[in-house]
């Protein structure tokens, strides 16, 4: 059964570095998501994206953030001069018409 | 208010026992989906519904848009039904998933 890859699994980085996290959705799917769940805490919408380009976004979602599908394939989230704050476990999802969403297995922020 | 809430928060059950978690929501939805989180982070997604009944094995999802309540039912549960659950309502159809806080289930042998 396809799946959704997310790279890397975890991820550490000094407070103010940049870091881009990677997300491979299923070859036919058209909705693509970001979402985030702090450690202990429910998980958070980010962003949703359909037809290159942004659909909806959180008050979560501000100009640090940012995303892109650079190759027809690649589905990736950028987070500029992160914070401690921003350390999580961030999902993607992607999802077809009609089909329930298809979570990745999370990338894990850390950022120290 | 959280706009979906879930109970109970945490529950423990036997093996073999039914089981039962409860979600209300406050908005208007297009869709309910109920989904499964393990222990290891992953996210699995369980039911996607929008009325009626849905079963898959000895999982059942309901809901009653009229009360804007949804349940999950496990029959005859295993210790590899421990997870937690979760449940979130679609408002607009492909649009942001919101997540209720989780059901944590511990299915004891």
């Amino acid at each position: 059964e396809p799946e959704v890859t997310q790279t890397p699994s975890h991820q550490v980085t000094q407070m103010g570095q940049e870091v881009i996290l990677r997300c491979v959705p299923i070859s036919n799917h058209l909705y693509f998501y970001w979402y985030r769940q702090i450690l202990g805490q429910k998980v958070e919408f980010l962003v949703s994206f359909y037809n290159n380009e942004i659909s909806e976004k959180s008050e979560i979602f501000d100009d640090q953030f940012s995303v892109e599908r650079p190759d027809g394939s690649n589905f990736t989230l950028k987070i500029r001069s992160t914070k401690l704050e921003d350390s999580a476990m961030y999902f993607c999802a992607s999802r077809g018409t009609g089909s329930p969403l298809h979570f990745g297995n999370g990338t894990r922020l850390t950022v120290t | 208010k959280n706009e979906v809430e879930q109970s109970p928060q945490n529950l423990t059950a036997q093996e073999g026992e039914f089981i039962t978690i409860n979600c209300s929501y406050s908005v208007g939805i297009s869709a309910l989906h109920w989904l499964q989180q393990h222990p290891g982070g992953g996210i699995v997604s369980l039911f996607m519904l929008s009325s009626g009944k849905k079963k898959h094995g000895r999982l059942i999802a309901t809901i009653n848009i009229q009360e804007k309540h949804s349940s999950l039912h496990i029959t005859a549960s295993h210790p590899r039904d421990s997870a937690v659950y979760i449940c979130a309502a679609e408002k607009t159809s492909y649009d942001k998933v919101i997540f209720g806080p989780g059901t944590s289930l511990s299915v004891i042998p």
